[in-house]
């Protein structure tokens, strides 16, 4: 098993570019997550799908950020326009078979940096 | 407003003692607990959990305490190991989805 498979793992743009981050879920998990992280803050979750369903987006934090589930095996988080605040990790998790066991794997994340 | 608060932002330790990492909530609604380990360039990986119907809950070397009345959890890690060196985040589950996680706590295990 792969794992959940974040593309790229360093993104460096300019600001006002529109930025694309991407997510692969592990197989047969049906819940996916994404987070940002910053020193100041820790983990934040930004939305969560089920069965690629956006259920709660209410992390994220502005209209420039947009995230979609076009399928069970692929998810894309958006910044348009980016700003030098966004830079952060971001990562992707996925889970399967019931939340309440802890059982939230994430990917290796990918490290914006907007200049 | 930060519900889970990890108020040591780092932690060193010898090799062979016990290492401590707390964690402090806000929201009595809380109730499972859990604690993820992060090594640098990688993700999460989640470590050890505690219902909130019980008080304490041990796997190997690792043991999570959970006192309700105080919304304070702990992780010991005894006896500490260099592999150990690593940054935990304390979560907290908020209904059936939402893990609420704190800021982290670096530890560093000294040879």
């Amino acid at each position: 098993d792969a794992g959940v498979i974040q593309s790229p793992r360093h993104e460096v743009t300019e600001m006002g570019q529109e930025v694309t981050l991407r997510c692969k879920p592990i197989s047969g998990h049906n819940s996916l997550f994404w987070y940002r992280q910053t020193m100041m803050r820790g983990l934040e979750l930004l939305i969560y799908f089920n069965n690629n369903v956006p259920i709660d987006d209410s992390g994220m934090p502005e209209d420039r950020f947009s995230a979609k589930m076009p399928n069970a095996s692929f998810s894309t988080l958006k910044i348009q326009p980016s700003e030098p605040r966004d830079s952060a990790v971001y990562f992707c998790a996925s889970s399967g078979g019931g939340l309440r066991n802890g059982k939230l794997f994430f990917g290796s994340g990918t490290q914006l940096s907007v200049l | 407003d930060q519900q889970v608060k990890q108020n040591s932002p780092s932690l060193s330790v010898q090799e062979g003692r016990i290492s401590i990492l707390n964690c402090d909530y806000t929201n009595s609604m809380f109730d499972y607990f859990l604690w993820y380990k992060k090594y640098p360039a990688e993700g999460p990986t989640f470590l050890i959990s505690i219902s909130s119907i019980k008080d304490k809950n041990e796997d190997g070397r690792f043991t999570v305490f959970l006192n309700k009345s105080a919304k304070h959890l702990s992780l010991h890690i005894v006896p500490s190991q260099p592999g150990d060196s690593a940054v935990y985040f304390c979560a907290c589950l908020s209904g059936t989805y939402k893990y609420i996680f704190g800021t982290g706590t670096r530890l560093k295990v000294l040879a």
